[in-house]
C-alpha cells in the first residue's frame, strides 16, 4: 500500500510568487491534514478535511493560504503571494474515517527568498 | 490552551543503553498521544498510539506509557543502536480538537558505537 505522498519535495521561489502543493494521502482515507515547521519552531496544524470538507482550519495563519480537497481524494494548498516567513516544511496526513493514528507524508520543504 | 513539552531537546548514548525520552502536556483531556520519529530530510513515522483509556503500548524494543492524570508520558527503547538515532516526537490530540495533533518540539537521539 502506497503511503502519503507529497509534491513537490522542494520549491524555492521568490517573495511576492505563486506556490502550490500537492498531497496524495493513503487511498481510502477520509480524513486529510495539513501542518507545518517553520524554522526552530514546532511543527502546526493548519487544517483538517473530511473528504472534500474542511473540518478544522483554525491553524491557517492568513488568508493568503488556500487549502482545497475537490472530490475528496487529493489536495492541494496555495500560498498566494508567499511572504518570507511561509518558509519552512508543510507536511501532509491522512487518517482513516474515525481513525485516531495519522500516517505523515515526507514534506515539502519551501523556500521563500 | 494545551501546550506540549518534551525534555530533554538533545540526548546521546552509546549503543546499548536504554533510552528514556519524556513528554509533558498541560492539558488532560485528550483523545489520544502518539509518539513519532523523523529522520533527517524525511516524514515522521509513527511509532506508538496510546489512546487516553490506555497505561502503555509496546512495540518490539519500544515501550510507551502514558499517565493522564499527570500529564506525562513516557517513551522508553532498550538496548538503543545506532539506528535509533532520529529525532522523536510526540503529539497530543485533544478531546475539543477532534483531528487537531499538538505537537512538541521533540528530542534529538544520538546513539554513538
Amino acid at each position: 500500500e502506497a503511503g502519503v505522498t507529497q509534491f513537490p519535495s522542494h520549491s524555492v521561489i521568490e517573495k511576492g510568487q505563486t506556490v502550490t502543493l500537492r498531497c496524495d494521502p493513503i487511498s481510502g482515507h477520509d480524513n486529510l491534514y495539513w501542518y507545518r515547521r517553520v524554522m526552530g519552531k514546532e511543527i502546526k496544524f493548519l487544517l483538517h478535511f473530511v473528504k472534500e470538507s474542511k473540518q478544522d482550519e483554525s491553524g491557517m495563519p492568513n488568508n493568503r493560504f488556500l487549502a482545497e480537497r475537490t472530490g475528496g481524494t487529493y489536495s492541494t494548498l496555495k500560498v498566494q503571494p508567499a511572504e518570507l516567513e511561509d518558509s519552512g516544511v508543510y507536511f501532509c496526513a491522512s487518517s482513516q474515517a474515525g481513525g485516531l493514528g495519522q500516517f505523515f507524508g515526507p514534506g515539502t520543504r519551501l523556500t521563500v527568498l | 490552551k494545551q501546550e506540549v513539552t518534551q525534555i530533554p531537546a538533545a540526548l546521546s548514548v552509546p549503543e546499548g543503553e536504554n533510552l528514556v525520552l519524556n513528554c509533558s502536556f498541560t492539558d488532560s483531556a485528550i483523545y489520544n498521544l502518539q509518539w513519532f520519529r523523523q529522520d533527517p530530510g524525511k516524514g515522521l513515522t509513527s511509532l506508538l498510539l496510546i489512546q487516553s483509556s490506555q497505561r502503555e503500548q509496546t512495540s518490539g524494543r519500544l515501550n510507551a506509557s502514558l499517565d493522564k492524570s499527570s500529564g506525562r508520558s513516557t517513551l522508553y527503547i532498550a538496548a538503543s543502536q545506532p539506528g535509533d538515532s532520529a529525532t522523536y516526537l510526540c503529539a497530543v490530540m485533544t478531546t475539543d480538537s477532534w483531528g487537531k495533533l499538538q505537537f512538541g518540539a521533540g528530542t534529538q537521539v544520538v546513539v554513538t558505537p
